[in-house]
C-alpha cells in the first residue's frame, strides 16, 4: 500500500531553534516529494524535489530528498513565531496520483 | 477509515463538456476542501463546506465551477462548460476543525487528474 508518513506529529519549540521534520514514503513509480506549509485552509508549496542528495534553500528553509532510503527531511533554521504552521509533505506517482501525510504541526514559542 | 476518496482518478474531456468530480470524505470530519493544483498557481483552495454547508467560495474561478454537499459524505465539483485552462489536478480534502494550526491537520485525498482538450 502506497503511503507517506511524516513525523513527529507535532512539535514545540523556542525562537531560535533549528527544527527538523521528516517525510517517510513508500509509493510506487515515484515521481517528486513536494512540501507545504498550510497556516489557514490552502497549503503554500515550499518545495518540489526529485533528484537525490541535491539540498534545496528557501531563506531559512532547505530539504533534501534521500530516494534510496525513501525519505526527505525539511529544515528550520532560526525558528520564528511566523513558522508555526502545519507542514505538508507529498509525494507525486507516475499517472498524475498524489499521496499526502497527514503533517506536522510546529508551535514556536517566542 | 479508507480516508478521502476522490474519483474519477483521470479525467479527459472535450472543451465545452461538463465535468463532475466526486468526493468522500473521512467520516465524522465537519470541513471538506476543494483544491486545485496547477504548475503556475501551485495549491489554490476553490471553496470549503462545514457541516456541508460553503462557507467561503471565493476562490471558484468562474461561474462555471459549482460545488455542491448534499450530505455529510458526498461532495461534487463541477465545470460547466470546461475548458483547456482548467486542466489541473484537483484535491478535495476533509478535517476535524478549520486551520493549518494547531494541528487540525486535513485529510487529502489522492486527486482528480483533469485534461480539457
Amino acid at each position: 500500500e502506497d503511503k507517506v508518513v511524516q513525523s513527529p506529529l507535532s512539535l514545540v519549540v523556542h525562537e531560535g531553534d533549528t527544527v527538523t521534520l521528516n517525510c517517510s514514503y513508500e509509493v510506487t513509480n515515484f515521481r517528486s516529494l513536494l512540501w507545504y506549509k498550510q497556516e489557514k485552509k490552502a497549503p503554500t508549496f515550499l518545495f518540489m524535489l526529485t533528484s537525490s542528495g541535491i539540498e534545496k534553500k528557501s531563506g531559512r528553509l532547505s530539504s533534501i530528498l534521500d530516494k534510496k532510503e525513501l525519505f526527505s527531511i525539511l529544515n528550520i533554521t532560526a525558528t520564528q513565531t511566523g513558522d508555526s504552521a502545519v507542514y505538508l509533505c507529498a509525494v507525486e506517482a507516475s499517472g498524475n496520483q498524489f499521496y499526502f501525510g497527514t503533517g506536522t504541526s510546529l508551535t514556536v514559542i517566542p | 477509515d479508507a480516508g478521502v476518496i476522490q474519483s474519477p482518478r483521470h479525467e479527459v474531456t472535450e472543451m465545452g463538456q461538463e465535468v463532475t468530480l466526486r468526493c468522500k470524505p473521512i467520516s465524522g470530519h465537519d470541513y471538506l476542501f476543494w483544491y486545485r493544483q496547477t504548475m503556475m498557481r501551485g495549491l489554490e483552495l476553490l471553496i470549503y463546506f462545514n457541516n456541508n454547508v460553503p462557507i467561503d467560495d471565493s476562490g471558484m474561478p468562474e461561474d462555471r465551477f459549482s460545488a455542491k454537499m448534499p450530505n455529510a459524505s458526498f461532495s461534487t465539483l463541477k465545470i460547466q462548460p470546461s475548458e483547456p485552462r482548467d486542466s489541473a489536478v484537483y484535491f478535495c480534502a476533509s478535517s476535524l476543525a478549520l486551520g493549518g494550526h494547531p494541528n487540525t491537520e486535513a485529510f487529502f485525498g489522492q486527486g482528480t487528474r483533469l485534461t480539457v482538450v
